[in-house]
């Protein structure tokens, strides 16, 4: 069945460092990939998004990274900042169906 | 503009009560989505509606949960006889267009606690 999970739980980096958040999902139908940050007690906030036709998007300080091939999606957060320390989620969605499937999330926390 | 906004931010509950959650979308948005966070969990997929079509409920964990937006806006998410494992966020979220790839932008949730 459908799933999209995340590799670790918990991301621990220095302030100033590069953040990798690594994501796998299993649904190779899935067209558009998104990722999310939550902060505690607030809904998620969009990041990113890429759709399958992309393997590399460019945010401000963030990239998204998709490989189709093995179904893995990345985040990349430049300069981490402690404003960053929060739980990240990516989600994919297929076709026109309006639901999104969340993995479960990693927690990045960042050290000063 | 004003974001999706949800209410009561929080409710506690006994086992058995019912419970409505509200949801009022971002205005415009034809699209609105309930999901579940249950603690330390990712955001479990419940209802979705989009304009006048049928809404898709095929998240919906049980015959007790249900939802109704009225006007093409305003959403309530009603749960009925409420178990204790019924406790979690329930979020809402709202977007311009259902099944086109467009973000969709999240309330603060609601914190549902059944004792």
């Amino acid at each position: 069945g459908e799933s999209v999970g995340l590799h670790l739980p918990t991301l621990s980096v220095q302030e100033g460092d590069n953040s990798i958040i690594n994501c796998a999902y299993s649904n190779s139908a899935s067209d558009y990939f998104i990722w999310y940050k939550q902060e505690s007690g607030k809904g998620p906030q969009f990041i990113i998004d890429i759709r399958s036709n992309m393997d590399k998007r460019q945010g401000q300080r963030v990239t998204v990274l998709l490989n189709k091939t093995v179904k893995h999606l990345s985040l990349q957060i430049a300069a981490t900042q402690p404003g960053d320390s929060a739980v990240y989620f990516c989600a994919e969605k297929g076709g026109n169906t309006g639901k999104l499937i969340f993995g479960q999330g990693t927690t990045l926390q960042v050290k000063p | 503009g004003a974001g999706v906004s949800q209410s009561p931010s929080n409710k506690v509950t006994e086992k058995g009560k019912d419970v409505e959650l509200r949801c009022d979308p971002i205005s415009g948005h034809t699209a609105l989505y309930w999901y579940r966070q249950s603690l330390g969990q990712g955001l479990e997929f419940l209802i979705y509606f989009q304009g006048n079509s049928a809404p898709d409920k095929s998240g919906l964990p049980s015959d007790r949960f249900s939802a109704e937006r009225t006007g093409g806006s305003v959403s309530t998410l009603t749960i009925q006889r409420t178990q204790q494992e019924d406790s979690a966020v329930y979020l809402c979220a709202s977007s311009p267009l259902a099944g086109a790839r467009r973000e969709q932008f999240f309330g603060p949730g609601t914190r549902l606690t059944v004792l």
